[in-house]
């Protein structure tokens, strides 16, 4: 089936560095990817949505120069967390539609996510 | 307004029983996607099963079947002989329009199962 590989799957930093999370396709080519954010015992939210080659689409309250997309192949997207502070930390996980097959297309396959720690 | 709400937000069950998780949706649109994930404490999220809004039939797969009322504008999910497993979050989601329309995803609140022996 298809997959998803994130990384780093953990990461702490200190405040004011910036933090980048690689998303990857492995079998499949994603034209299009998402960027969840999730805290502890709550609810996915939508942060951006990253298309290939044209610029992400940021939910509203995102901060799109806090949270930077680059989605520069078929297979990779990557979140640049930048200047981090504590209130940044959390799950960020990412998300790709199963590519052309007809029996996956439709689904989204989720990475294994990033627990980020600004200290 | 909630697009996607789960009421329970921990449901126990014991182990080899059956078990109903609740979701309600709300959306305009005629064609759209429902979804069930699990996230273990590992946290990556595990698909379940999906349903189109077309679908006249209820997904199944394996353990798990989505009782799709449509006029209820209601998806839930069963789970069949549940295992220590299966204590788990799980999320409904739905995705507004055809799935090449966009396709993000909106999650409901989470319901935490727990499966006791």
């Amino acid at each position: 089936g298809a997959v998803v590989s994130q990384h780093p799957s953990r990461v702490i930093c200190k405040s004011g560095t910036s933090v980048k999370i690689e998303c990857r396709s492995l079998d499949f080519q994603a034209t299009t990817m998402f960027w969840y954010r999730q805290f502890p015992k709550q609810s996915l939210m939508l942060m951006a949505t990253s298309n290939e080659g044209s610029k992400a689409t940021y939910e509203q309250g995102v901060e799109k120069d806090k949270f930077l997309i680059n989605h520069a192949s078929l297979t990779l997207s990557t979140l640049t967390v930048t200047s981090a502070h504590p209130e940044d930390s959390s799950f960020y996980i990412c998300s790709a539609r199963g590519g052309v097959n007809p029996a996956t297309n439709e689904k989204l396959f989720f990475g294994s996510g990033t627990q980020l720690s600004v200290l | 307004a909630q697009k996607i709400t789960q009421t329970q937000p921990g449901m126990f069950v014991q182990e080899k029983e059956a078990v109903t998780l609740d979701c309600t949706y709300d959306t305009s649109d005629q064609s759209y996607g429902l979804f069930w994930y699990k996230q273990p404490s590992s946290g990556e999220m595990i698909f379940l099963i999906y349903q189109g809004s077309y679908d006249e039939q209820n997904a199944t797969e394996g353990r798990y079947s989505l009782n799709f009322q449509k006029a209820r504008k209601s998806a839930n999910l069963v789970i069949s002989a549940s295992q220590l497993g299966d204590s788990a979050m799980y999320f409904c989601a739905m995705r507004e329009g055809a799935y090449n329309q966009g396709g993000k995803l909106i999650f409901g609140q989470g319901t935490e199962l727990s499966v006791k022996p």
